[in-house]
């Protein structure tokens, strides 16, 4: 089983539409919890973190649930420039693990006009 | 306040060669993480670094990869012998010394391609 699993996707959507993105995580002990995005070729940017208490930074809402080790992402009012890929990460620290990020494979969303 | 920076952004070497990739952290961030994403891949973890300590390689090949992080100047991936396979991009990310969250911010990467 991968350590970060995500929809496979790809999603496709019309401008305007509400799109959600989920993700599981294998390992209990990790602790920090992220979501990048990422355009064709180039680095990964940080989104949001991800808090048990939920959180939202205006059309994105993203939610930690610690007991079934899920999270999620979702977008309102979709806008062309959303068209991205969409990274689930995981963090563990401490130990030997500390400030390893463990990334999923990643959704691709398209938002069309 | 310069993002993290990295170079070559793209770099050619002959099978066989060594490459060299260089990371800048952003400024007062002193720690250091690089990752490689493989054609059509997911980006793995190969090694965080602070200050001339190597912290955590467990994602490192065991052979032809080193890093270091140097008190002066960049952190260094360096690929011994390249191979057709070491063809991917490169990563370098930095952070802040935290004891919370560790938000790292990532260099556009240098994309290498083997010949």
């Amino acid at each position: 089983r991968k350590e970060v699993e995500q929809d496979p996707g790809p999603f496709n959507v019309p401008e305007g539409a509400t799109v959600a993105f989920n993700c599981t995580y294998s390992n209990s002990a990790s602790q920090s919890f992220f979501w990048y995005r990422q355009d064709c070729r180039k680095e990964p940017k940080l989104l949001m973190s991800v808090y048990s208490s939920g959180n939202e930074d205006g059309r994105f809402t993203a939610q930690l649930n610690r007991a079934s080790q899920y999270i999620s992402l979702l977008i309102r009012d979709s806008k062309l420039s959303d068209s991205a890929t969409y990274l689930c990460v995981v963090e563990k620290a401490g130990g030997t693990s500390y400030g390893k990020l463990t990334f999923g494979q990643g959704t691709i969303l398209t938002v069309h006009p | 306040n310069a993002g993290v920076m990295q170079n070559p952004r793209h770099l050619v070497r002959r099978r066989g060669q060594e490459a060299r990739l260089r990371c800048s952290p952003m400024k007062g961030h002193s720690h250091v993480y690089w990752y490689r994403q493989l054609p059509e891949e997911g980006l793995k973890f190969m090694v965080y670094l602070q200050k001339e300590n190597i912290i955590d390689e467990s994602g490192m090949p065991k052979e032809r990869f080193s890093a270091e992080f140097p008190k002066e100047g960049p952190s260094i991936l360096r690929i011994q012998q390249v191979v057709r396979g070491d063809s991917a991009a490169y990563f370098c990310a930095s952070s802040p010394p935290s004891d919370y969250q560790y938000e790292q911010y990532f260099g556009p990467g240098t994309r290498l391609t083997v010949t």
